[in-house]
């Protein structure tokens, strides 16, 4: 088990669909983020919030848009997404301070494959 | 850009030690850190170093050279639990963080 939690494990959806993926953790960190990892591949950043503020965006299509509506949670919100959007995504979180230089605590990942 | 370079995979025997080299371009870097991923789940973290030297946690040790863009994850007393990928990973400022393609470590009886 891990400190970062994410729901659903397991997500199968149309291009079609909306859905969203969730995340929260309890460890007081404030920066929080979004990977997105391929088979094999290592993980890609896709977004970053701190303080509740988005402070990165990897140039990530609009398919994708994150939210972060307290210091807990961050939701990944899912539209219209591709075949080749299937992919483990990992939430992490991360301690304040060191301007961002903080080992990151990463959740158990959503598979989510796109039919 | 920035790269991060780590062999694709090793193998090591049991009870033995093993050393995970990364190295990486010097401008930019922050700190290196190193995560282990078994196949399917999350990537934990092992150790991190900002400045130079070595960090020992356990059966685990990371070693940085900042001036030679080069790290290494030396691995004690191998089990065979630590068949895994490990993940070298740089901060390239603020909350960045740019990961190498993992070495993936078998371990064998």
């Amino acid at each position: 088990d891990t400190e970062v939690t994410q729901t659903p494990k397991h997500l199968v959806m149309g291009m079609t669909n909306k859905k969203s993926l969730k995340c929260e953790q309890h460890m007081g960190h404030r920066a929080m983020y979004w990977y997105k990892q391929k088979a094999k591949k290592p993980p890609e950043l896709m977004f970053v919030y701190s303080y509740e503020k988005l402070s990165i965006n990897e140039s990530v299509p609009s398919r994708f848009s994150p939210e972060c509506p307290n210091s807990s949670l961050l939701n990944l919100h899912l539209h219209a997404l591709q075949p080749e959007d299937s992919a483990l995504y990992l939430c992490a979180s991360s301690p304040p301070g060191g301007g961002g230089n903080q080992p990151q605590h990463f959740g158990d990942g959503t598979r989510l494959s796109i039919l | 850009g920035q790269n991060i370079d780590q062999p694709t995979e090793m193998t090591a025997t049991e009870g033995a030690i093993v050393q995970i080299n990364c190295t990486y371009q010097t401008s930019g870097f922050n700190g290196l850190f190193w995560y282990q991923q078994h196949a399917g789940e999350a990537p934990t973290f092992l150790s991190y170093n900002v400045l130079d030297g070595l960090e020992e946690k356990g059966r685990f040790s990371s070693f940085l050279s900042r001036s030679k863009g080069y790290s290494y994850l030396l691995l004690k007393e191998l089990q065979m639990k630590d068949s895994a990928s490990y993940l070298c990973a740089g901060n390239t400022g603020g909350f960045k963080t740019i990961f190498g393609a993992g070495t993936r470590l078998f371990v064998k009886a």
